[in-house]
């Protein structure tokens, strides 16, 4: 299996609204990333998990929260966003060597998200 | 930090070969990567070339590796309608490899 899969494939929420993106892979990897993509623009790296901590955050707002609850899936929370957080969500995955090398990363298909 | 550049479009006629190029600025990047992104669709990485290499060839892809102007392409081959996409070229770096560092994509259109 070397597929990434996100669930929902599509999210439209009120600025209100409490809601989570799921990322799931079992291909062995022990990091695994969030990040966010604009129209016609290279993804921006939000969070990475490595060995289930996390290990990197890149200065994302606090109504982002992730969560790894075990080396094959993580989460999204998202709660109180702004339209200008609409954007695709891309989770993706890589293999960490014993060297703590992370290697290639593998996407999934990513959650578009609406915020209204 | 690191720079990674690309020219945003490219335009090829069905059956000819597309090259795509990237340049970079940090001889410490270690591994570069091509992903493909077709229109609302996540990213597929296409191929990579670690930094002692100077090609690599898989199927109608061939990357090539210029360490000395840090100059990376990728050519495909035959280029179909279905390669109509946009490609990212990425980088990572031995100081930080958790990171990879983006170019703005090229937006390749596969003309029939």
């Amino acid at each position: 299996d070397t597929e990434v899969t996100q669930t929902p494939k599509h999210l439209v929420m009120g600025m209100t609204n409490k809601k989570s993106l799921k990322c799931e892979q079992h291909m062995g990897h022990r990091a695994m990333y969030w990040y966010k993509q604009k129209a016609k623009k290279p993804p921006e790296l939000m969070f990475v998990y490595s060995y289930e901590k996390l290990s990197i955050n890149e200065s994302v707002p606090s109504r982002f929260s992730p969560e790894c609850p075990n080396s094959s899936l993580l989460n999204l929370h998202l709660h109180a966003l702004q339209p200008e957080d609409s954007a695709l969500y891309l989770c993706a995955s890589s293999q960490v060597d014993l060297g703590l090398s992370y290697n290639e990363q593998f996407f999934g298909p990513g959650t578009r998200l609406t915020v209204l | 930090g690191e720079d990674v550049e690309q020219s945003l479009f490219l335009s090829v006629r069905e059956g000819d070969s597309s090259v795509i190029n990237c340049t970079y600025t940090d001889s410490s990047s270690t591994y570069l990567y091509w992903y493909k992104q077709e229109p609302g669709a996540g990213l597929q990485l296409l191929t990579y070339i670690f930094s002692n290499m100077d090609m690599k060839q898989d199927q109608r892809l061939t990357v090539l590796l210029n360490k000395k102007d840090k100059h990376l392409s990728l050519r495909i081959a035959d280029t179909q309608t279905g390669d109509s996409a946009i490609y990212f070229c990425a980088v990572r770096n031995a100081g930080n490899n958790r990171k990879l560092i983006w170019g703005l994509g090229t937006s390749l259109a596969v003309n029939p």
